[in-house]
């Protein structure tokens, strides 16, 4: 599975929309590319996952380049319940390998 | 809907001693995997099943790490003996699907938190 890049940590306010960015040069056209959040003390939570389409649910939207080189995982309206640490995942298989993230702390 | 269950959240045992963790997936799932995280290491997959059936049981540790599947509501994760090391939040995970690409999310339970004295 391609690797990914995320940066270490962001902040953002609380109200306000949340981009997480994510670098994946290396997928594969098969791949498709995850992000689950992890809170606290708690398991990964999944939030979304998407091939070629932007795609948007309830939680969030994920925006795929259309190279597919680069992702942006939108938290349209971040609340103190957010901060977390974010992961980026691409997988082909049933396997999934987390890097280390991005800890996101939205603040009031 | 209940989602993964384990059992028991907090686990703190002496040396030597062996630990059993427990899984229940969600119904209906048919792919279940193990994962183990540490400051030092992050999150590791342990082993995954589809179908009660072991896959891909690279990530485990060593011998003393043993993983089961006896039908498809139940899964154990047995340390025998456990050594300090082996202190670790292990996550269970649950999907539908097997062999289907990477396009069925994984949903996890809260973890045990196990911490070997």
């Amino acid at each position: 599975d391609a690797k990914t890049t995320q940066p270490p940590s962001m902040d953002c306010a609380e109200g306000r929309a949340a981009n997480l960015p994510c670098n994946h040069s290396t997928i594969s056209g098969n791949e498709y590319v995850y992000w689950y959040r992890q809170i606290h003390s708690q398991g990964p939570q999944y939030i979304i996952h998407g091939l070629k389409n932007n795609e948007t649910n309830e939680m969030a939207s994920l925006i795929i380049t259309e190279d597919r080189k680069s992702s942006t995982l939108i938290l349209p309206h971040a609340t103190l319940r957010d901060t977390a640490v974010y992961y980026c995942i691409v997988r082909s298989t049933d396997k999934l390998i987390f890097g280390t993230g991005t800890r996101l702390q939205v603040f009031p | 809907d209940a989602g993964v269950i384990q059992s028991p959240r907090h686990e703190v045992t002496e040396m030597g001693q062996e630990v059993t963790l427990r899984c229940k997936p969600i119904s209906g799932h048919n792919s279940l995997f193990w994962y183990r995280q540490t400051m030092m290491r992050g999150l590791e997959l342990l082993i995954y099943f589809n179908n009660n059936v072991p896959i891909d049981d690279s990530g485990m540790p060593e011998d003393r790490f043993s993983a089961k599947m006896p039908n498809a509501s139940f899964s154990t994760l047995k340390i025998q003996p456990s050594e300090p090391r082996d202190s670790a939040v292990y996550f269970c995970a649950s999907s539908r699907g097997t062999g289907s690409g990477g396009n069925q999310p994984q949903h996890f339970g809260d973890g045990t938190r196990l911490s070997i004295l």
